[in-house]
């Protein structure tokens, strides 16, 4: 059952525009969302994070949307960069329980 | 070290096989998971450690899979009798006690290779 889902397992953006990136899920418990975002060979890193009493939160060039009633949130990162192209994984938990990630979206920044 | 290390970074293997993966967590962090990345998929989660409590073994694939933490610190994979599907990055990863984000610092992985 895969709980947190990321239905576009890829994307390509002209630099400079808007990249938008999109997460559904499924657990109405989850109370915490993030981004991590993964170059080759390495291992993910973390992006930005949105709690469940939030619908926003921006840091930079990048902006995370929650929204609860329809349980998805999104990544918008703007204006988009050739460095920003990756694999992006969205991940959800609740209380103690483990972090439960989506398949990923592999994003192309075409110069 | 600055960040979870593990080792070996690469492995390549016999089917039938015993594998030990190892992952050293950034010092002070209580929670360690390990996950796993097909080729083309998503992470896997496999295991969940967090302090004291006991560990969450739902991910794991098979009793062919186990996971130790000693000492609440540094964590071993095991894979017994490896097959083919086995092949995949496996990486660990680790956090501070949960507060108001689950920031999870990840390894670089180990490459595993079942011939």
């Amino acid at each position: 059952d895969q709980q947190v889902k990321q239905n576009s397992p890829s994307l390509s953006v002209q630099e400079g525009r808007i990249s938008i990136l999109n997460c559904d899920y499924t657990n109405s418990m989850f109370d915490y969302f993030l981004w991590y975002k993964k170059y080759p060979a390495e291992g993910p890193t973390f992006l930005i994070s949105i709690s469940s009493i939030k619908d926003k939160n921006e840091d930079g060039r990048f902006t995370v949307f929650l929204n609860k009633s329809a349980k998805h949130l999104s990544l918008h990162i703007v204006p988009s960069q050739p460095g920003d192209s990756a694999v992006y994984f969205c991940a959800a938990y609740f209380g103690n329980e483990k972090l439960t990630f989506g398949t990923g979206t592999r994003l192309t920044i075409i110069p | 070290g600055a960040g979870v290390s593990q080792s070996p970074s690469n492995k390549v293997t016999e089917k039938g096989k015993d594998v030990e993966l190892r992952c050293d967590p950034i010092s002070g962090h209580t929670a360690l998971y390990w996950y796993r990345q097909s080729l083309g998929q998503g992470l896997e989660f496999l295991i969940y450690f967090q302090g004291n409590s006991a560990p969450d073994k739902s991910g794991l694939p098979s009793d062919r899979f186990s996971a130790e933490r000693t000492g609440g610190s540094v964590s071993t994979l095991t894979i017994q009798r490896t097959q083919q599907e086995d092949s995949a990055v496996y990486l660990c990863a680790s956090s501070y006690p949960r507060g108001q984000a689950e920031k999870l610092f990840f390894g670089s992985g180990t490459q595993l290779s079942v011939l």
